[in-house]
């Protein structure tokens, strides 16, 4: 199993500009999340899953979107970027909810500027 | 809302040394889980634990409910251990139920 594949490894993005984050997962897992790390700070939820077609909000969803058309892949779109997305993003997943063992993706570095 | 504190934030220590990291939360939980990012940025989970002590190799994860505190251990310590530990505490309510520490960020030395 390749576990939680995220792409791209890294990403520099102009403001106003928009991308799609990709996360891809292998282990049936049906809850998936992702989550922003910034420096000296904790991870923070932006939005979650807990099967195809279902997502929620996490605690910092302003400016992101999700869809969840299949269990394996949850994809994050930021649409017209700020310097406050400046951040490492985390996508993981786990098998039932999040106090099961949650695998993560090796993590996107975005900067805007 | 959970609160999870971690302490402490940076710790430098020799090869060989007993390490003790430490975390407290503020609301009742399900489940504390430790996690270790490695200088390269990705995270794997350590432990995941509602009680007692789990131990895997030198490293042993300890909570107490009644007092919302949990310690990570690591015996005989080696510059490989040399990370971010976070711990992060699990409601056991919604699916967005962990809340993430800060961090701990563990230097080993030789």
């Amino acid at each position: 199993n390749a576990g939680v594949t995220q792409t791209p490894k890294f990403r520099i993005l102009k403001i106003g500009q928009s991308m799609t984050l990709q996360c891809t997962q292998d282990m049936n897992h049906n809850y998936m999340y992702w989550y922003r790390q910034d420096p000296g700070m904790g991870l923070k939820l932006i939005y979650y899953s807990v099967g195809a077609g279902i997502t929620d909000k996490g605690e910092v969803p302003n400016g992101y979107n999700v869809s969840r058309s299949t269990t394996e892949d949850f994809p994050l779109r930021l649409e017209l970027a700020a310097p406050s997305q400046t951040s490492v993003y985390f996508c993981a997943s786990s098998v039932r909810s999040p106090i099961y063992e949650q695998y993560f993706g090796p993590g996107t570095r975005l900067t805007v500027t | 809302k959970n609160e999870v504190e971690q302490s402490p934030q940076n710790l430098t220590a020799q090869e060989g040394e007993f390490i003790t990291i430490n975390c407290s939360y503020s609301v009742g939980i399900s489940a504390l889980h430790w996690l270790q990012q490695h200088p390269g940025g990705g995270i794997v989970s350590l432990f995941m634990l509602s009680s007692g002590k789990k131990k895997h190799g030198r490293l042993i994860a300890t909570i107490n409910i009644q007092e919302k505190h949990s310690s990570l251990h690591i015996t005989a310590s080696h510059p490989r251990d040399s990370a971010v530990y976070i711990c992060a505490a699990g409601s056991g309510g919604g699916a967005d139920g962990l809340t993430f520490g800060k961090g701990t960020h563990l230097i080993i030395q030789p």
